[in-house]
Parts: structure tokens; sequence; C-alpha cells
């Protein structure tokens, strides 16, 4: 079945530091790619997508690009702020028709130092 | 337009009792989902609904259902509650059911569900 493995966490940076959290996924055909980030006692939301190969989704300043070849939707940030800090989460859905679920990874959560 | 509402937002209850929780999508949301959060499991699918029918199911055992109204809204009940069942339950709307780049879901604060 379709999987997400996102590194461990936590990760400690100072403001201002780049970031990069690795994400790689399993799936048959092609399917879609998302961050969501969740804050403290709220929901999850969509921080970017990408829904094809080579795509490149972007928001905020974070970026991250569907990789085909090496299954993978790495998370960047050239420069964190302390309001980065949140859970991050890597998720897929399924490329067929039929199959409307998201698929997460595990999290991570980042913590910006000021 | 308003986000995706949940109620209630906390809940404690005892083993063995059963509990319903309810979701209001975004207006014109059509597609409902639910997912489990907890510490050790992660974000697991649940279920979706749309347009009153379930489209999809997750691995969870049958004391975990759920509908869905003429109105979109949905509610989730799980029976005979069990100390592993303590968790945040997300919902997560959309305007349509099935993968690929119309799969945006919205989600919910969540309630959080704790049995003793």
């Amino acid at each position: 079945g379709d999987s997400v493995t996102q590194m461990e966490g936590p990760v400690t940076l100072s403001e201002e530091a780049f970031l990069t959290i690795n994400c790689t996924y399993t799936a048959t055909g092609y399917p879609s790619l998302f961050w969501y980030v969740q804050y403290p006692g709220e929901g999850l939301q969509l921080l970017l997508k990408a829904t094809k190969a080579d795509d490149k989704g972007s928001n905020k300043g974070f970026e991250a690009t569907y990789r085909k070849e090496t299954t993978s939707f790495h998370l960047e940030k050239g420069s964190v702020q302390v309001s980065d800090s949140a859970v991050y989460f890597c998720a897929l859905s399924g490329s067929t028709g039929a199959n409307s679920k998201l698929t997460f990874g595990k999290g991570i959560t980042l913590s910006v130092r000021p | 337009k308003a986000g995706v509402t949940q109620t209630p937002r906390y809940l404690i209850k005892t083993r063995g009792q059963q509990v319903t929780l309810s979701c209001s999508p975004i207006s014109g949301h059509r597609s409902v989902s639910w997912y489990q959060q907890t510490p050790g499991q992660g974000l697991q699918f649940l279920f979706e609904y749309f347009s009153e029918t379930q489209r999809n199911k997750g691995n969870f055992p049958g004391r975990f259902s759920g509908r869905q109204f003429s109105n979109s809204r949905s509610e989730m009940n799980v029976s005979t509650l069990e100390l592993g069942d303590s968790a945040l339950y997300l919902c997560a709307s959309s305007s349509t059911s099935g993968g690929g780049v119309y799969n945006e879901q919205f989600f919910g604060p969540g309630t959080r569900l704790t049995v003793l």
C-alpha cells in the first residue's frame, strides 16, 4: 500500500537558518504530494502541493519539488522564523479516482529559537 | 467563508461508553473525511463520505462508523470505547471526491477524545 516516510525529529533551528525536512514515498502510479502544517491546538493547514513529476510547490517561503526518480518531496525554506515553529506532515493522495484518502508521514516538530 | 467546524472540541468518556462527534464542512463541500491522530500511530484515515455515501474506508474495527446527512454534515460514532481510542479526531472537507489535483482537503480543529 501507499506509505510516506519522514525524517526523524524533532528539529531545532535558530532564526534565519536554512531548513530541510526530508520526505520519501511509496505509491503506485502518480500520486499527488502535499505538505501540511499543524500549529499547537489547531487542525492541519495545507502548506503546499505538487501533482506531477518535477512540479514545484511553494508558499510562504517554503518550497518542495516532486522528484519521481527518487520518490521524494523534501521541504525547504531558506530562512526560518520563530512563527514557523509547528509540526509538519508530508502526505500523498493516490492517483486513482476511487482513492481519495490522504496517507501521512509521522510528522516532524520544528522549533525555531529567536 | 466559514471553515470546517467540529463539535465538541473536547470530550471525556469512560471505557465501554459510546461517543458521537460532529463535523460541518465548508459550505458547498460535499466530501467529508475523518482521521484519527495519536502520538503512536500518527494520522490515520478512518473513512470518507460523499453525497451521503461512504466512498472509502480505512483499516479500523467496526466500532468506528459514520454517516453523512443531506446538508453534507457528518457524524462519526465510536461504540464500546477503549483506552486506545483516546486521540484527536480530525475532520476534513473537500469539494470533490477522488485522487489527484482536486483532492485539496481543508481540516477542522479536531475533537480531543479522552477515554478513562
